[in-house]
């Protein structure tokens, strides 16, 4: 079965540190695709990053990175020099491709940013 | 703009009362879903449509209900037969497989008293 842990319940930074959210992921396909989304205090999910398996080089996007890691079933996400505006809950995903089956989401990480 | 509509964000019911949740999308999207959230819980799936006339039930369906009569609409109800109604509801459409990223509503927050 497939399973998604996430197991920083909060965090608190200071602005301008960096911080990274782990995520780590179980499932017995060879083909799974893994998402990271962000809700803010509004409530809303905001999607921002897909990835599959067979592509596990990192991805940057503005203060964003993703580590995508085989060997150790994990897909971290970092956010560099942190702004008060990342405040949100964060949620890492998992799809596995057999089975057209829904995402299976983690319990999300808490993210404080503190002016 | 393309999106996906929940009405109202907050809801408040009497015990022993059922009560229709409405989800509407216009992103042209097969897939919807309906998903709860609790406090440290993460979102947990009640039901889901990959097309009209078909849906499936989630990991928590006991006490829902659902219709998917138009491919733009996902109404969800909650019976009185739910236990712990009380809770965040958020409704989310894709293109049909897992595979794909889901694009959230605003949800519904449901106080049961």
């Amino acid at each position: 079965a497939q399973k998604v842990t996430q197991a920083q319940t909060e965090i608190s930074v200071v602005e301008k540190e960096d911080v990274t959210l782990d995520c780590v992921y179980e499932t017995r396909d060879t083909t799974y695709y893994l998402f990271w989304y962000k809700q803010p205090p509004s409530g809303e999910l905001v999607f921002l990053i897909r990835r599959n398996s067979f592509d596990e080089q990192n991805e940057i996007s503005g203060r964003y990175s993703w580590n995508f890691q085989k060997s150790t079933s994990s897909f971290n996400f970092t956010i560099t020099a942190s702004q008060v505006v990342d405040s949100a809950v964060y949620f890492c995903a998992l799809s596995e491709m057999a089975g057209n089956t829904p995402l299976v989401f983690g319990k999300g990480t808490r993210l404080s940013v503190i002016a | 703009d393309g999106g996906i509509t929940q009405s109202p964000k907050y809801l408040f019911r009497k015990e022993g009362q059922n009560v229709t949740l409405s989800c509407e999308q216009n992103l042209n999207h097969d897939a919807m879903y309906w998903y709860r959230q609790d406090p440290g819980q993460g979102l947990r799936l009640i039901y889901y449509s990959q097309i009209v006339n078909d849906f499936q039930k989630g990991d928590i369906a006991e006490g829902y209900s659902v219709s998917r009569e138009k491919k733009e609409s996902f109404p969800l109800t909650v019976t009185s037969a739910q236990k712990n109604p009380t809770a965040f509801y958020l409704c989310a459409s894709s293109v049909p497989g897992g595979v794909y990223e889901q694009y959230f509503g605003p949800g519904t927050r449901l106080t049961v008293t």
